[in-house]
């Protein structure tokens, strides 16, 4: 069964390091999303692509986040430097297209610590 | 002003009996769609029923159900027949229209336990 991929599962890092989040989303979907939840909160979007296009990343802290889909196809966030405040699970979801009736479907997340 | 509501942070259910969870909504668009989504401790998000703003049916998917009312912008899940595995977090979020880009706006969420 298709679904989204997330690597790695968990990071735990050290502040003002950079890490890296990749997300291979379902085949074929055009819309693609990066979320960042902490714990007992809703996720919050950060950037949302559709194709290789940021259609809305008014939520991304631009000056220590970053994320590009290139080829339209997969994605990666980085964050650099990590900050105590960046702990959090994200999460990467994909749909089909961009409309009111279309469910995302979620990868597994990164859990990431910063310490 | 919150757009999506779940006034229930917690809940204790007995293994088979039904639960509701409650949501609330709040739009200007009369295009949306509204989705419950559940997060098991591990962390993925599970997608479970859909409801249109325009579809004249409650939606219903095995043991979920989505009782949905419009003019009170409501859209309730129900849980028939708990069972152990339904404890997870539960999230209520909705899609409006192309304006915002059709983003999922999400509630804080339910914490859903099941007793046996």
């Amino acid at each position: 069964e298709a679904e989204v991929a997330q690597s790695p599962r968990y990071k735990i890092t050290e502040k003002s390091q950079a890490v890296a989040f990749w997300c291979d989303p379902i085949s074929g979907h055009a819309t693609l999303y990066w979320y960042r939840q902490i714990l007992g909160q809703g996720p919050e979007l950060l950037v949302q692509f559709q194709d290789e296009s940021v259609v809305d990343d008014s939520q991304l802290p631009k000056d220590r986040f970053s994320a590009e889909r290139l080829k339209g196809v997969d994605s990666t966030l980085k964050i650099q430097p990590a900050e105590l405040g960046d702990s959090a699970m994200y999460l990467c979801a994909s749909s089909f297209r961009q409309a009111r009736t279309e469910e995302a479907f979620f990868g597994q997340g990164t859990r990431l610590t910063v310490v | 002003a919150q757009k999506i509501t779940q006034t229930q942070p917690g809940m204790f259910v007995q293994e088979k009996e039904a639960v509701t969870l409650d949501c609330t909504y709040d739009t200007s668009d009369p295009s949306y769609g509204l989705f419950w989504y559940k997060q098991p401790s591990s962390g993925e998000m599970i997608f479970l029923i859909y409801q249109g703003s325009y579809d004249q049916q409650n939606a219903t998917e095995g043991r979920y159900s989505l009782n949905f009312q419009k003019a009170r912008k409501s859209a309730n899940l129900v849980i028939s027949a708990s069972q152990l595995g339904d404890s997870a977090m539960y999230f209520c979020a909705m899609r409006e229209g192309q304006d915002s880009n059709y983003q999922l706006i999400w509630g804080a969420g339910t914490k859903l336990i099941i007793k046996p």
